[in-house]
């Protein structure tokens, strides 16, 4: 079956513009979580949706919003963007939140953004 | 909180040559699971095995193997014989269940390695 799909796979942006990137979980996955990944910070957690609903959120400022649709399909947003933003957003999904943290997630292969 | 710390940044090895990767986590639950994945260059991260707290059997899949000690609050992963393409970031990660009823994640910082032909 399809895996995880993130689109585009790479973004060049300039500061303080904005940018929404796309995530496609597998069929039937409920669960869609979002990482930012940068050399400095690593792997760190942005937000998790389930059935349409932000069940969960890390520590980001509230440029970082997102949101899931009816089918499942997951949009993060980033305002007014910095410098700093520059990252690997990497998406993972999973049938549910708990399946999630029991079985593991699968990841897309991420969105390279380049904030100039 | 929970926190995962992988001490090693970057490891070098020579084709063949076994190398373990160290993983040391931190949580206060006493149902919690660990993970380990690989992420190739390619950027995706590869989901490659769980455990749970109470299973603390070392595993063995292949050239790989992972060896869980509560004790320690340690869950170490050894390549034997690495190969080129083992060379890959390699995270460990942490979840527990927090209130609300969803899992919460959180991963170590990751340690590429690089294997030299």
């Amino acid at each position: 079956k399809a895996g995880v799909t993130q689109t585009p796979r790479y973004l060049i942006k300039t500061r303080g513009q904005q940018v929404t990137l796309s995530c496609s979980p597998i069929s039937g996955h409920r669960s869609v979580s979002w990482y930012q990944q940068t050399p400095g910070q690593g792997l760190q957690f942005l937000f998790e949706y389930f059935s349409e609903t932000q069940r969960n959120k890390g520590n980001f400022p509230g440029r970082f919003s997102g949101r899931q649709f009816s089918n499942s399909r997951s949009e993060m947003n980033v305002s007014t963007l910095e410098l700093g933003d520059s990252a690997l957003y990497l998406c993972a999904s999973a049938a549910t939140s708990l399946q999630g943290g029991d079985y593991g997630y699968t990841f897309g292969s991420g969105t390279r953004l380049t904030v100039v | 909180a929970q926190k995962v710390t992988q001490a090693q940044t970057e490891i070098s090895v020579v084709e063949k040559e076994d190398v373990t990767l160290d993983c040391v986590y931190e949580t206060r639950d006493t149902t919690y699971y660990l993970f380990w994945y690989k992420q190739p260059p390619s950027g995706e991260l590869v989901f490659l095995i769980r455990r749970n707290s109470f299973d603390e059997q070392n595993e063995i899949s292949g050239r790989y193997s992972w060896n869980f000690q509560k004790s320690t609050s340690s869950f170490n992963f050894t390549i034997t014989a690495s190969q080129v393409v083992d060379s890959a970031v390699y995270f460990c990660a942490l979840s527990e269940a927090s209130r609300g009823g969803y899992q919460k994640v959180t991963f170590g910082t990751g340690t590429k390695l690089q294997v030299i032909p």
